[in-house]
């Protein structure tokens, strides 16, 4: 079964530099969602799109952005990188139910930022 | 969204039960209670949910207290692939609210 797909897996840049994460959600997922999770630390919500629009916003830094486009794909931009946003960035996807109750969310690999 | 307390570690025995507990004193009527897990940095993995009722999977079963207060994840026969940060997150749509998990060390 397709899986969530978070590209790239690695990145490494330079304090002050720029970086853009992407996440292609399961097919026909209407939903995507970022995580930031630090060394040693539990994942945490930054930021959510539902049908391309924001549906919800967490701890997410004034210097990140996000979008999802016409494929729903989703992207989050960085700039002005900080060592403190070195991390494991999770993308998850899913399809809310017709309540918009609850949902099980899909979790892609990750991609890891190191910030030097 | 409801505040839930775990243990911070368990050890269980291969092939035996592994039941982790989760208080959620404060949840509130129309919150789910979710399970999920995350192996050694890989991105968390759905296991179960519920709202009032037992529930049961092909990974787990769910058991909910009636005050809805509490509840157990039941792993019924843990392997080493099991090892791993168990969270029980209490919420209602759309995001999910990590807080400290249990980490589960499965021993042979």
């Amino acid at each position: 079964a397709a899986g969530v797909i978070q590209s790239p897996r690695h990145l490494i840049k330079e304090k002050r530099e720029t970086a853009t994460l992407k996440c292609y959600p399961i097919p026909r997922h209407d939903t995507v969602y970022w995580y930031q999770q630090g060394p040693g630390q539990d994942p945490q919500f930054l930021i959510s799109f539902y049908e391309k629009m924001q549906s919800d916003k967490g701890s997410i830094p004034d210097r990140f952005s996000a979008q999802q486009f016409s494929d729903y794909h989703s992207e989050l931009n960085m700039s002005s990188l900080e060592l403190g946003d070195s991390a494991l960035y999770f993308c998850a996807s899913s399809l809310l139910t017709s309540g918009g109750d609850y949902n099980e969310q899909f979790f892609g690999p990750g991609t890891r930022l190191t910030v030097l | 969204d409801a505040k839930t307390t775990q243990p911070p570690s368990m050890d269980c025995a291969e092939g035996r039960a592994a039941n982790l507990p989760c208080n959620h004193s404060t949840i509130s009527g129309n919150e789910y209670v979710y399970w999920y897990r995350q192996i050694h940095s890989q991105g968390p993995q759905y296991i179960i949910h519920g709202l009032k009722n037992n529930e049961t999977n092909e990974m787990a079963s769910l058991i909910i207290t009636e005050d809805r207060k509490s509840s157990t994840l039941i792993l019924p026969h843990a392997t080493l692939r099991d090892t791993a940060v168990y969270y029980c997150i209490v919420g209602y749509g759309n995001k999910l609210v990590f807080g400290a998990g249990t980490i589960l060390r499965v021993k042979s």
